[in-house]
């Protein structure tokens, strides 16, 4: 099946600090959807991405949709504490066997230290 | 703002029982999903509901069934649950099909013992 490398598996960063994370895909994705889990909680849609070259904000929070269709990065600028948690990429190929699946990518666990 | 609830944050449960998990969203949104989240295995898709009384086959659909007898519930149900089982069980909801948001809801977490 699809299979999405997030890179990367953790992050630890001091407060203020700028963060980078990305997800790549052997195949062509159309959507790109990043997620926010908090420890104990369901994840939390961020932002999605449905264009090849996008660039979308939200907050401090950008991601892009790489021009390949086959990346996506997520960039989060002066982190604070409350950014602390697992960050997830997913993705929806045109190839996959349903319209409606979703695959995930093995998330990012980021922690920021004071 | 979409709205997924889970019947329950936590459950135990003994090998052997028969496990109910209820999941409602107050969107009308068609499409309905339940994943199992495991340590270093990451989201895997168990079954998922496109429409009232319709259902797929995920990635892992062994020992597992659903119930989808309204547009806004659908059951995730463990005929004999086993330990194998104990997981985070997440529940999440997407408008449309062509709509591949989907919202999740908190999770139960289960424990079978």
């Amino acid at each position: 099946g699809q299979q999405l490398n997030q890179s990367p598996q953790s992050m630890f960063i001091q407060e203020g600090e700028d963060v980078s994370m990305n997800c790549t895909s052997s195949s062509i994705f159309n959507t790109w959807l990043w997620y926010k889990q908090d420890p104990g909680e369901g994840p939390v849609l961020l932002i999605a991405l449905y264009k090849a070259g996008e660039l979308t904000s939200n907050g401090r929070l950008t991601a892009q949709f790489g021009i390949t269709r086959k990346d996506s990065f997520l960039n989060i600028s002066a982190s604070i504490p409350s950014d602390v948690g697992i960050y997830f990429c997913a993705g929806r190929s045109p190839s996959s066997g349903s319209a409606r699946q979703l695959t995930f990518g093995s998330g990012t666990q980021l922690t920021v230290l004071p | 703002d979409v709205k997924v609830t889970q019947s329950s944050r936590y459950l135990v449960k003994r090998t052997g029982e028969k496990v109910f998990l209820e999941c409602v969203q107050d969107m009308d949104h068609e499409n309905m999903f339940w994943y199992r989240q495991d340590p270093g295995l990451g989201l895997r898709l168990i079954y998922f509901s496109y429409d009232v009384k319709m259902k797929e086959k995920g990635d892992i659909p062994e020992g597992y069934s659903v119930s989808r007898e309204k547009k806004e519930r659908f059951s995730l149900i463990l005929e004999s649950a086993s330990t194998n089982q104990t997981s985070m069980y997440l529940c999440a909801s997407s408008l449309i099909a062509g709509a591949h948001e989907q919202y999740f809801g908190p999770g139960t977490r289960l424990t079978v013992t």
